[in-house]
């Protein structure tokens, strides 16, 4: 299993530029979430979805949009990138929303000038 | 507001002893508290959960504790190794944000030889 896949690694964008970074999980789990993480600061939710369709805003949801079309995939789209949003982005998944443990991907380091 | 602490100065400790995390939290009644590893570049592993109802739970080295009257968990690494090093995060959620796990900064870990 490859558990959940983050792609791309790395990504420089332009302040304005939109952009898409992409989750997949293969464990067949109800719940996932985006996380930004940036220096001192803890991991701070943007938005999950607790089931294909299902989507909810976390703590810090504005200038991105998500949508779970299916099971496997939760992609997160930056609308038009803002230097602010430079930060790792993990996206992670477990089989429910509660008092399950999360799996994490391996993150996207995104920069944006 | 909601404030999940972790001490953010790296804790320094010689191969063989015990080192001690703590995560302190403010207006938070929390269901479950979750300890995640993180190495440099790669995304958090989870390591143990707890829940608000169990005083101590143990997982190898590891043992975690659970006081709701002091708000507050303790996270132990017994005969500490330098493969230990790494940075160690408290997460916290509650019954009334299921799906929204909230993470502290992390404490930074360094075990030498």
């Amino acid at each position: 299993n490859a558990g959940v896949t983050q792609t791309p690694k790395f990504q420089v964008l332009k302040t304005g530029q939109s952009m898409t970074l992409q989750c997949a999980q293969d464990m067949n789990h109800e719940y996932m979430s985006w996380y930004r993480q940036d220096p001192g600061m803890g991991l701070r939710l943007i938005h999950y979805s607790v089931g294909a369709g299902i989507t909810d805003q976390g703590e810090v949801p504005n200038g991105y949009n998500v949508s779970r079309s299916t099971t496997e995939d939760f992609p997160l789209r930056l609308l038009s990138a803002a230097p602010s949003q430079t930060s790792v982005y993990f996206c992670a998944s477990s089989y429910s929303p509660n008092g399950e443990k999360l799996f994490f991907g391996s993150g996207t380091q995104l920069s944006v000038l | 507001s909601q404030k999940i602490e972790q001490n953010s100065e790296a804790l320094n400790i010689q191969e063989g002893k015990t080192a001690t995390l703590t995560c302190n939290y403010t207006n938070y009644s929390p269901a479950y508290l979750q300890w995640y590893r993180q190495d440099p570049g790669r995304g958090p592993v989870f390591l143990l959960l707890i829940r608000e109802n169990e005083k101590e739970k143990r997982k190898e080295r590891l043992k975690v504790t659970f006081d709701t009257t002091l708000k507050q968990s303790l996270f132990h690494i017994t005969a500490s190794q330098p493969a230990d090093s790494a940075t160690y995060l408290c997460a916290l959620e509650t019954t009334d944000s299921w799906g929204k796990l909230q993470f502290g900064a992390g404490t930074q870990v360094v075990v030498t030889p």
